[in-house]
C-alpha cells in the first residue's frame, strides 16, 4: 500500500514555542491531505483539510493562526503549532488521499507534549 | 448530516471467541473503510467495501456492506491477542474526500 511519512514521531516542546510537523507521501502525488486531532481512547477529530496550492480548509473551531498548514508540493504538508501550550498536548495524525482516489493513507501520528 | 455510529464502543473478549463490531449511518456512503489504529500509530486500512452487499476477507476477518449502503460489520473469527487494537470505520462524505469517521472500537482480547 502507500506509504506517508509523518515526522517527528514525538516531540517536546517549552510553552510558547512553535513546532512543526511533517506529512510526506513517500511513494504517489496527494492534491489532498488531512490532518487529525487524537485524545486518547478517542477517535480522530479532523482539523483542517490541505489542498496543494491553496489556503487550508479548517474546522470549525480550530484556530487558523495557531496550527499554520503548508501544502506546497503535490508530497508534503505541514503543520505548525505556533506558541504552544500545554493544552495543545496531543497526538496529531496527517492522511493523504491519492489523486483521484477516495482512499487516503495515514502518517505514523505525532505524539507532542508541550510543557 | 451524514453519521457513522459504531458499535459496540468497548469489547474485551478471550482469546478464541468471535466478535462482530458495527458501524451503521442513515446516510448511504459510496464506500466505507475499515482501520485499525494501535497505541501511538497512525490508523491503518484494513479493507474497502464499495459494492452493496459485498463480502471481503482478510485472513480471520471478514468485513460486509449492508446492501443499501448505510452499514457495515467486521466480523473476527477465533480471535487472538495480536488482534488488541481500536477498530474504525469511515466513510467519504457526499461533497468531498473528507471522511466521516466512526467513535471507533476499543477491542481488547485476553490470552
Amino acid at each position: 500500500g502507500a506509504v506517508v511519512s509523518q515526522h517527528p514521531s514525538r516531540v517536546i516542546c517549552k510553552s510558547g514555542t512553535s513546532v512543526k510537523i511533517e506529512c510526506r507521501s513517500l511513494d504517489f502525488q496527494a492534491t489532498t491531505m488531512f490532518w487529525y486531532r487524537q485524545f486518547p481512547k478517542q477517535s480522530l477529530m479532523l482539523m483542517a483539510t490541505s489542498n496543494e496550492g491553496s489556503k487550508a480548509t479548517y474546522e470549525q473551531g480550530v484556530e487558523k493562526d495557531k496550527f499554520l498548514i503548508n501544502h506546497a508540493s503535490l508530497t508534503l504538508s505541514t503543520l505548525t503549532v505556533t506558541s504552544a501550550h500545554p493544552e495543545d498536548s496531543s497526538f496529531y495524525i496527517c492522511s493523504a488521499l491519492i489523486v483521484a482516489g477516495t482512499e487516503a493513507f495515514f502518517g505514523q501520528g505525532t505524539r507532542l507534549t508541550v510543557v | 448530516t451524514q453519521l457513522l455510529e459504531q458499535s459496540p464502543q468497548f469489547l474485551s473478549i478471550q482469546e478464541g471467541e468471535n466478535l462482530t463490531v458495527y458501524c451503521n449511518s442513515s446516510s448511504v456512503f459510496s464506500s466505507l473503510q475499515w482501520y485499525r489504529q494501535e497505541p501511538g500509530e497512525g490508523p491503518v486500512l484494513l479493507v474497502t467495501v464499495v459494492t452493496g452487499g459485498e463480502v471481503k476477507k482478510l485472513k480471520r476477518l471478514t468485513f460486509q456492506f449492508g446492501d443499501a449502503r448505510k452499514d457495515s460489520s467486521l466480523h473476527i473469527t477465533a480471535a487472538q491477542p495480536g488482534d488488541t487494537g481500536l477498530y474504525l470505520c469511515a466513510g467519504p462524505m457526499d461533497s468531498n474526500y473528507q471522511l466521516i469517521w466512526g467513535a471507533g472500537t476499543k477491542l481488547i482480547i485476553k490470552p
